[in-house]
């Protein structure tokens, strides 16, 4: 079936410290894949996607098709990348809706 | 440009009760889905509309409906309430259909969260 998976529920780094959020899929053919980010109060949005392959607040991922992954990545973690991530995926099955994994909470200690 | 609205932003339902939610896209956004949010099951794709049609259903009784207006504005239905419906609904929308590849990016409303008693 395919599917994503992100493997960590929480995730909890020290400020300046390097932040991997782990993400795996499950697709046949070339996928699409997006991170979406939700911070305290506020609403989902969209963070990146691989197409674009650009740098947002920090943040990159590479899509990595051995390996199935979609890890995002940032090198110095700043307190306010705590938030809620989602990686997700545009289709599944040939069907075209977000298919999310089940989020990472990722909280950047002081 | 004004953001995903969605109406109301809480309600309290008792079982066997039916509500309607609703959503307005951002202007000129065709595509609007909706999705539940659960602190057990995530986030998990209801359907979408675009251009006043259905287009995908995700795994969801069928007391689970909608349906979008000629304006892209649009309402989700559940009848028949129980327990387990309470979540977080959110609504988004897109200019074009996701999987699209062009114009497909979401953009979320603040979400109604529905409780059932």
């Amino acid at each position: 079936a395919q599917r994503v998976t992100q493997p960590e529920k929480l995730l909890s780094v020290f400020k300046g410290a390097p932040v991997e959020l782990k993400c795996n899929y499950s697709y046949s053919g070339s996928p699409e894949l997006f991170w979406y980010v939700q911070y305290s109060r506020q609403r989902l949005q969209l963070l990146l996607r691989h197409i674009s392959r650009e740098s947002i607040k920090g943040f990159t991922a590479d899509l990595n098709k051995g390996e199935t992954s979609f890890h995002l990545k940032k090198p110095f973690a700043q307190e306010e990348d705590s938030a809620m991530y989602y990686c997700a995926l545009p289709r599944i099955q040939g069907a075209q809706k977000l298919v999310f994994g089940q989020g990472t909470r990722l909280t950047i200690n002081p | 440009k004004a953001g995903v609205t969605q109406t109301p932003r809480y309600l309290i339902k008792t079982r066997g009760q039916q509500v309607t939610l609703s959503c307005s896209p951002i202007s000129g956004h065709r595509s609007v889905s909706w999705y539940q949010q659960t602190p057990g099951q995530g986030l998990q794709f209801l359907f979408e509309y675009f251009s006043e049609t259905q287009r995908n259903k995700g795994n969801f009784p069928g007391r689970f409906s909608g349906r979008q207006f000629s304006n892209s504005r649009s309402e989700m239905n559940v009848s028949t309430l129980e327990l387990g419906d309470s979540a977080l609904y959110l609504c988004a929308s897109s200019l074009a259909r996701v999987g699209s590849g062009s114009g497909e990016t979401q953009y979320f409303g603040p979400g109604t969260r529905l409780l059932v008693l």
